[in-house]
């Protein structure tokens, strides 16, 4: 049983290059969540895909980022012209749709923008 | 607006002892909450979860309490081991949809 993976685990980049970073949740599980945390605090909801319809976004996804997930199965979270405020550990939980309240989370990828 | 909050940054417990991290919640709508344990460089890790329609559960070590009328859960680790060690979010869904965490506590277990 394979846990939900991402990819990278760890990226550096320069302020206004674009960034795309990769999930693949846990095989059964047709829900998959993007969060993102920051030093000192929990993490934050910012969009999730119940197969492949993306159903809600948070006010904090703005226009610079994208999310997809084309195949109900693994998902991708651009984010364009980076800024150094986009720094952060970012996060893909997966879950079950039905009964599902548990969320299973990846190791996270570690955005540092210099 | 915090909707979950952990208000003890940190707590240190001497081994063997009775761990309780304590969680608040503002949403009335709130149905379901989870606690998480996170070690640094690794993603949050699920620990243990209670609807809203109970008040205890338990699994193993670990039993959630929650006090709907107080808007209030508490989670104690007994007895506490130095490899609970770690930061431990509150976490809370309406309707098993979005998870919204607390910032949370830092526990440091000494032996």
């Amino acid at each position: 049983d394979t846990g939900v993976s991402q990819d990278p685990r760890h990226k550096i980049t320069k302020r206004g290059q674009n960034v795309t970073f990769r999930c693949d949740p846990i095989s059964e599980h047709n829900r998959l969540y993007w969060y993102r945390q920051t030093l000192g605090q929990g993490p934050e909801f910012l969009t999730y895909f119940q197969n492949e319809a993306q159903l809600e976004k948070s006010r904090l996804l703005s226009d610079r980022f994208s999310a997809e997930r084309p195949k109900g199965s693994f998902s991708t979270l651009e984010i364009q012209r980076t800024e150094q405020g986009d720094s952060a550990m970012y996060l893909c939980a997966s879950s079950l749709a039905l009964g599902g309240y548990e969320q299973y989370f990846g190791p996270g990828t570690r955005l540092t923008v210099t | 607006d915090q909707q979950v909050k952990q208000n003890s940054p940190s707590l240190s417990v001497q081994e063997g002892r009775i761990s309780i991290l304590n969680c608040d919640y503002t949403n009335s709508m709130f149905d379901y909450f989870l606690w998480y344990k996170k070690y640094p460089a690794e993603g949050p890790t699920f620990l243990i979860s209670i609807s809203s329609i109970k008040d205890k559960n338990e699994d193993g070590r670990f039993t959630v309490f929650l006090n709907k009328s107080a808007k209030h859960l508490s989670l104690h680790i007994v007895p506490s081991q130095p490899g609970d060690s770690a930061v431990y979010f509150c976490a809370a869904s309406e309707y098993g949809n979005k998870l919204v965490f607390g910032a949370g506590t830092i526990l440091r277990v000494k032996s």
